[in-house]
């Protein structure tokens, strides 16, 4: 059974500071992996997407990387704001069926500090 | 283009009775996701529908959960009787399909709901 943590919980930091979220499966056979933004009140957005295939997809100040074999993807914010605050969740589509179902972590809570 | 709808978006109901919330996809959209989200815990997947079948119900609790999606386009989902654990934000999701190439979700802004 596929089982997605997200390490830290929280995470406060100064405006202009670069950081990394941290993400981690227990099941290497998945489709792809996803990273969302999840702000108070409002639904998921989502940020980006890497194929299983890929080691890594660029938007803007954000990066994701992929290492299936470990079962671990981070997300690096560079030069974070203020507004970057928010709730980031990933997620994976795995190999088990073929429904698109996701599998989130329990996200982290990101705090930037003017 | 349009979002994904959702209503209402807020609703408190006392333990024992009865709740519906609603979805409307976006057009051409033939799969619908429902998910649960406990406070401090990510979604998680109550029902998937591709057009009007139901894909995907194994986490669904049916003895007091319902889910139905008439004619492959709005989507509504039924708690009855209601628990005070089944207090959550309730998050409806659609995408154009389930292939690989397909596959991009697309969520609403949720439905919070507080038992009490």
């Amino acid at each position: 059974k596929q089982e997605v943590t997200q390490i830290p919980a929280a995470l406060s930091v100064p405006e202009g500071e670069n950081l990394v979220l941290n993400c981690s499966f227990t099941d290497s056979a998945i489709y792809n992996l996803q990273w969302f933004r999840q702000d108070p009140g409002k639904g998921l957005t989502s940020l980006l997407l890497i194929q299983s295939s890929q080691r890594e997809q660029t938007s803007g100040r954000l990066n994701a990387s992929l290492d299936k074999s470990s079962g671990r993807s981070t997300l690096y914010i560079a030069a974070s704001q203020p507004g970057d605050s928010a709730t980031y969740l990933c997620a994976v589509r795995d190999l088990s069926g073929n429904t698109g179902k996701l599998i989130f972590g329990q996200g982290t809570t990101l705090q930037v500090k003017p | 283009e349009a979002g994904v709808a959702q209503s209402p978006r807020y609703k408190i109901i006392e333990k024992r009775q009865s709740v519906a919330f609603w979805c409307n996809p976006i057009s051409g959209h033939a799969t619908l996701y429902w998910y649960q989200q406990i406070l401090g815990q990510g979604p998680k997947l109550l029902i998937q529908f591709q057009n009007n079948g139901v894909v995907d119900d194994s986490q669904l609790p049916k003895d007091r959960f319902s889910a139905e999606r008439l004619k492959g386009v709005d989507s509504t989902l039924k708690i009855q009787p209601a628990k005070l654990e089944d207090s959550a934000v309730y998050l409806c999701a659609s995408s154009l399909g389930m292939s690989r190439e397909a596959d991009t979700q697309y969520f609403g802004p949720g439905t919070r709901l507080t038992v009490l």
